[in-house]
């Protein structure tokens, strides 16, 4: 089975921009779960979906958000980018949602924002 | 404010030593606890999903057990490898509005030297 896909990998973008990520989770795997990771701050939740539904967020401004599409592919956009959101983004996919589903990652998007 | 601290925050140990560390939740409003390995230039990867007291795991060199009602969980390694360096996490299934959010706390680094 291939792993979680994530694109792009890498972005430069200025501040005020937009930007969108994409995440292609395992096949058969419905629920998306998004990580913001930054050094000083570690992995933190940005929001999960499943089923095209948003299930929770996190503490993270309005800017972030997202979207689950029928074949369970996620995107996250964030809108007015400013220097503090250049960090790692991380998507991970599971077969179900529940506090019991380990999370399957896949490699990140490195956001770099100028 | 939910902490989940992991302790120590960077390690260094020779090859062929075993070392263990520290992993501290809530330890109300239980209902599972995760580890990850985070290997550089790579995706985090599941190690365990615990969920009862006193539960202990084992995969290879690498063991957890749970302690659910003081609130921690410790990860040993056994007779450390080179390859074995890497951040291992853990992170606690937090709910809120009736779905879960992982919780990170910020890592392990682990060096193990040849």
């Amino acid at each position: 089975k291939a792993g979680v896909t994530q694109t792009p990998r890498y972005l430069i973008k200025t501040r005020g921009q937009q930007v969108t990520l994409s995440c292609s989770p395992i096949s058969g795997h419905r629920s998306v779960s998004w990580y913001q990771q930054t050094p000083g701050q570690g992995l933190q939740f940005l929001f999960e979906y499943f089923s095209e539904t948003q299930r929770n967020k996190g503490n993270f401004p309005g800017r972030f958000s997202g979207r689950q599409f029928s074949n369970s592919r996620s995107e996250m956009n964030v809108s007015t980018l400013e220097l503090g959101d250049s960090a790692l983004y991380l998507c991970a996919s599971s077969p179900g949602t529940g506090p019991r589903h380990e999370q399957y990652f896949g490699p990140g998007t490195r956001l770099t924002v100028t | 404010i939910l902490n989940v601290e992991q302790s120590p925050q960077s390690l260094h140990v020779q090859e062929g030593d075993s070392t263990n560390f520290t992993c501290s939740f809530p330890s109300s409003n239980f209902y599972a606890l995760h580890w990850y390995r985070w290997e550089t230039a790579k995706s985090p990867e599941a190690l365990f999903v615990m969920t009862l007291n006193g539960d202990e795991k084992k995969k290879g060199r690498i063991s957890a057990t749970l302690n659910t009602k003081e609130g921690y969980s410790y990860l040993y390694i056994k007779g450390s490898q080179p390859e074995d360096s890497a951040t291992y996490l853990c992170a606690f299934p937090y709910s809120g509005a009736g779905s879960y959010q992982l919780t990170f706390g910020k890592g392990t680094k682990l060096s193990v030297i040849p």
